[in-house]
C-alpha cells in the first residue's frame, strides 16, 4: 500500500524566510513523487516531480525538493518566500505502473508581510 | 482543448436530486481520474479510465455514485439522489502516460464545486 503523510495542516512563515513544508510516504515499492500546489478556486498544478533521476528535484517558481529514501521523505523547500506562494500544497505518491495516485491531506501556506 | 475542462464550475442542488458533472480531459489524453475535495480534506480518490474501461472503481463511496467515459474522451460523473454529504469540489484529472516507467503528471481541472441543501 501506499500513502503519503503531510505534517502540519497549516504553515505560516514571514515575506523572505525560508519555507519547508513535510512529507513523508510509505511505499513497498521504489515511488514516484510529486508536489502540486493549489490556489484559491483553481486545479491543481505540478510544481515538480521525483522519478528516480536525482535526488534533488528543481521546480517551478523557485521550489525545490530532496528524496531522502532512508528518512521516506520528500519535503519542499523555497529559500525565500514571496506573498505570492501562499495556497495549498498538496504531496502525492504513484505506483511504479502509474496508474494511481495518492495524495496527502494538504499543508496551507499563509505568507506574511 | 488546451486544459482539462469540467461543467458546472457551480452546482446547487436540493437533497434526493440526481446531478452530473462533466470532465472534458485534454486532447489524446488517455488516462482519466476524478477525485473528491472535501473542507480541509485532501483528495479522495474516487474512479480511474484508461480508455472507456475503468480498472479501478475502488473509491466510489457508495452505489448513488456511477461514473462513464464514451469516446475516449469525454467522462460523466453522476451522483443519484444526492446527500449534504456529497456536498464538495470534485476533480478532473487526466494524464498521458500511465502505466509507463516513465510517469506522468496529472494535469487537474478547475474542480466542480457540489453544495447540497
Amino acid at each position: 500500500a501506499q500513502s503519503v503523510t503531510q505534517l502540519g495542516s497549516h504553515v505560516s512563515v514571514s515575506e523572505g524566510a525560508l519555507v519547508l513544508l513535510r512529507c513523508n510516504y510509505s511505499s513497498s515499492v521504489p515511488p514516484y513523487l510529486f508536489w502540486y500546489v493549489q490556489y484559491p478556486n483553481q486545479g491543481l498544478q505540478l510544481l515538480l516531480k521525483y522519478t528516480s533521476a536525482a535526488t534533488l528535484v528543481k521546480g517551478i517558481n523557485g521550489f525545490e525538493a530532496e528524496f531522502k529514501k532512508s528518512e521516506t521523505s520528500f519535503h519542499l523547500t523555497k529559500p525565500s518566500a514571496h506573498m505570492s506562494d501562499a495556497a495549498e500544497y498538496f504531496c502525492a505518491v504513484s505506483s511504479y505502473t502509474g496508474n494511481q495516485f495518492y495524495f496527502g491531506t494538504g499543508t496551507s501556506l499563509t505568507v506574511i508581510p | 482543448g488546451a486544459g482539462v475542462s469540467q461543467s458546472p464550475s457551480n452546482k446547487v442542488t436540493e437533497k434526493g436530486k440526481d446531478v452530473e458533472l462533466r470532465c472534458d480531459p485534454i486532447s489524446g489524453h488517455t488516462a482519466l481520474y476524478w477525485y473528491r475535495q472535501s473542507l480541509g480534506q485532501g483528495l479522495e480518490f474516487l474512479i480511474y479510465f484508461q480508455g472507456n474501461s475503468a480498472p479501478d472503481k475502488s473509491g466510489l463511496p457508495s452505489d448513488r455514485f456511477s461514473a462513464e467515459r464514451t469516446g475516449g474522451s469525454v467522462s460523466t460523473l453522476t451522483i443519484q439522489r444526492t446527500q449534504q454529504e456529497d456536498s464538495a469540489v470534485y476533480l478532473c484529472a487526466s494524464s498521458s502516460q500511465p502505466g509507463t516507467a516513465n510517469t506522468g503528471e496529472l494535469f487537474f481541472g478547475e474542480g466542480s464545486r457540489l453544495t447540497v441543501l
